[in-house]
């Protein structure tokens, strides 16, 4: 079943500006991750938050990991046309092995 | 290094068909994934190898779904008798070591049921 739900579901943004999306669990977890989906094929893993970190960045990316309120959030600075995807938040819940994947925010990125 | 491989890329079949799917996982990885997904959704788990050890197949949906790993690498993902409802992309996936860590896929093959 789909623990983690993302939100927005679709985002249109202009070149330049920053994106942000969001992703709401209900477990415990390890720690979460953020993937990459290009024309609904293989995911591009983007970065990985332990449940004992706060805040993570990677280049023009930015996580942030909330327990208390079981929810993250992806930044993406300065946003390009190449960034438009979809992005999904998926947990490394506690005691299982396999990721649990949101649904997904589909993001669009205008030249 | 190679990453993970998926054939066929698309497969098209008839209702009622056996299809097989195959995933290269990346050498090395000892633990591999199966995932689906319908069209505009997440991904859901259907089953999970590690090493030597029994797999965990508590995502397959029906027994109409099964999966082996030979040797510890290779894997192939059989659907018999497929149903309209099994059209989807199937991902693999595979990490160095069971647990919670980054997982990397391969392209996925895209099953269409007619």
């Amino acid at each position: 079943s789909q623990q983690g739900e993302e939100d927005p579901q679709a985002l249109s943004i202009q070149e330049g500006e920053n994106a942000t999306m969001n992703c709401s669990y209900k477990t415990s977890i390890n720690n979460l991750q953020w993937y990459r989906q290009n024309s609904g094929r293989g995911l591009v893993h983007l970065i990985l938050i332990r449940s004992n970190e706060r805040e993570k960045h990677s280049g023009r990316l930015r996580v942030t990991l909330d327990t208390s309120k079981k929810s993250s959030s992806l930044l993406i600075t300065a946003s390009r046309a190449a960034d438009t995807a979809s992005y999904f938040c998926a947990t490394a819940d506690t005691g299982r092995r396999a990721l649990t994947f949101g649904s997904g925010t589909r993001l669009q990125v205008q030249p | 290094g190679a990453g993970v491989s998926q054939s066929p890329s698309n497969k098209v079949t008839e209702k009622g068909k056996d299809v097989e799917l195959r995933c290269d996982p990346i050498s090395g990885h000892t633990a591999l994934y199966w995932y689906r997904q319908s069209l505009g959704q997440g991904l859901e788990f259907l089953i999970y190898f590690q090493g030597n050890s029994a797999p965990d197949k508590s995502g397959l949906p029906s027994d109409r779904f099964s999966a082996e790993r030979t040797g510890g690498s290779v894997s192939t993902l059989t659907i018999q008798r497929t149903q309209q409802e099994d059209s989807a992309v199937y991902l693999c996936a595979s990490s160095k070591a069971g647990g919670p860590e980054t997982q990397y896929f391969g392209p996925g093959t895209r099953l269409l049921v007619l």
